[in-house]
């Protein structure tokens, strides 16, 4: 299977700030890569798909970038209602998986 | 587009369950379907996908062989049967609806979720 590693583990941030998440893949996944942000209780909601295309609705201040094994997740000014987990999702293989996510916390 | 997971609940270990999620507001046929299930100390793990025609599953290998993914076009309803349930089977069990068919998707939609707990 595919193992994609995460980090930060978890980060706190103050509003405004510029937020970088890291997604890593043990192998070349192309663009197959996706993000989701999941707040408590709730299912997780796409945020980016193909490494770099935002799904209708999302703020623009989100955006995503990389390829091959290398990924990032940034949010250019943080907004108190960013806070939650961010996953990364392979879809490369048949075998999906997901990172291990990151909770963003606000300062 | 909507998804309402059903079946959910309290199982002994080796016991069965079969969960259900009903779709509406698009095209069921022509997207794959998946379930992905979650727990406080794994985070998000897939666990199936089963094609538009129903036709190729794929199974994570935590549960092939215990598992089975099924779907009704007719009625727009997925299904997961899970057998011989164990313990680490607790999760909240997510019906989600692929980008596409088959290869290569992100889940765009996802239903509220239905808990199961394996315990004697």
């Amino acid at each position: 299977d595919i193992q994609m590693t995460q980090s930060p583990s978890s980060l706190s941030a103050s509003v405004g700030d510029r937020v970088t998440i890291t997604c890593r893949a043990s192998q070349n996944i192309n663009r197959y890569l996706n993000w989701y942000q999941q707040k408590a209780q709730k299912a997780p909601d796409l945020l980016i798909h193909d490494a770099s295309t935002l799904q209708t609705g999302v703020p623009s201040r989100f955006s995503g970038s990389g390829s091959g094994t290398d990924f990032t997740l940034t949010i250019s000014s943080l907004q108190p209602e960013d806070f939650g987990t961010y996953y990364c999702q392979q879809s490369y293989s048949t075998l999906v998986t997901f990172g291990g996510g990151t909770k963003v916390e606000i300062k | 587009v909507q998804l309402v997971e059903s079946g959910g609940g309290l199982a002994q270990p080796g016991g069965s369950l079969r969960l259900t999620c009903a779709a509406s507001g698009f095209a069921f046929t022509n997207y794959a379907m998946t379930w992905v299930r979650q727990t406080p100390t794994k985070g998000l793990e897939w666990v199936s996908t089963v094609s538009g025609t129903g036709e190729s599953t794929y199974y994570a290998a935590s549960v092939k062989g215990r598992f089975t993914i099924s779907r009704d076009n007719s009625k727009k309803t997925l299904y997961l049967q899970m057998n011989s349930l164990r313990a680490e089977d607790t999760a909240v069990y997510y019906c989600a609806k692929a980008s596409q068919d088959f290869y290569y998707y992100s889940m765009d939609a996802w239903g509220k979720g239905a808990a199961v707990t394996v315990s004697s």
